[in-house]
């Protein structure tokens, strides 16, 4: 399985762009990137999730590498809101059960005023 | 709105009490659920990939005998903690790939808060 690493924490001025990387060098040709987070005591949230081509929507940008061995998730404009952990996940094929998402420690994003 | 239910949101009971929590698919049918468990300042560890109309299927370290998981319907699954102790106090979590004809996106529970005494 594909593991990710990501830095324990970041801190970004509200209003600034948050740039979270994640580094995946042992993915595999066929595993999507998944972005997640999670705001305090809440269930994770869905953000973003692409394969090899840059995505967009309405929440973020995810920029992947040529090589796929890391990405960036992109937050345009950061509001305190966006205050939670991040995770960078590499979804997990397993046929007969469906796919399992397994999280890693994810980064800390503060945003401040 | 919400895609996934979880019900209670929080619940204390006493040592050696049993405890159901429910998880509900709102928006689509689901074959498959994930329950998963997140102790204070740490990530969330999958315990069980719950599957309807047959056996759950736990992670290596989870007791099955401990955590019950029953999928009895495409919309509902439960874990239940039998003989709860302190050490099963976490905050619990469902989830599930929707919907079944285009699974690319996993649904998180807003998740249930168990505190044994």
């Amino acid at each position: 399985d594909a593991k990710t690493t990501q830095p324990p924490s970041m801190d970004c001025a509200e209003g600034r762009a948050a740039n979270l990387p994640c580094n995946h060098s042992t993915i595999s040709g066929n595993e999507y990137v998944y972005w997640y987070r999670q705001i305090h005591s809440q269930g994770p949230q869905y953000i973003i999730h692409g394969l090899k081509n840059n995505e967009t929507n309405e929440m973020a940008s995810l920029i992947i590498t040529e090589d796929r061995k890391s990405s960036t998730l992109i937050l345009p404009h950061a509001t305190l809101r966006d205050t939670a952990v991040y995770y960078c996940i590499v979804r997990v094929a397993h046929m007969e059960y469906g796919n399992k998402l397994v999280f890693g420690a994810g980064t800390i994003l503060r945003v401040k005023s | 709105g919400a895609v996934v239910s979880q019900h209670p949101s929080r619940v204390i009971c006493k040592s050696g009490t049993s405890v159901k929590i429910e998880c509900r698919s709102l928006d689509f049918q689901a074959t498959t659920m994930f329950w998963y468990r997140q102790f204070p300042k740490q990530s969330l560890m999958l315990m069980a990939t719950s599957n309807e109309g047959s056996k759950a299927t736990y992670e290596q370290g989870v007791e099955k005998d401990k955590f019950l998981i029953n999928h009895a319907s495409l919309t509902l699954s439960t874990l239940t903690v039998t003989s709860a102790h302190p050490e099963d106090s976490s905050f619990y979590i469902c989830s599930v790939w929707g919907p079944e004809w285009y699974q690319e996106t996993q649904y998180f529970g807003p998740g249930t808060r168990l505190l044994v005494l």
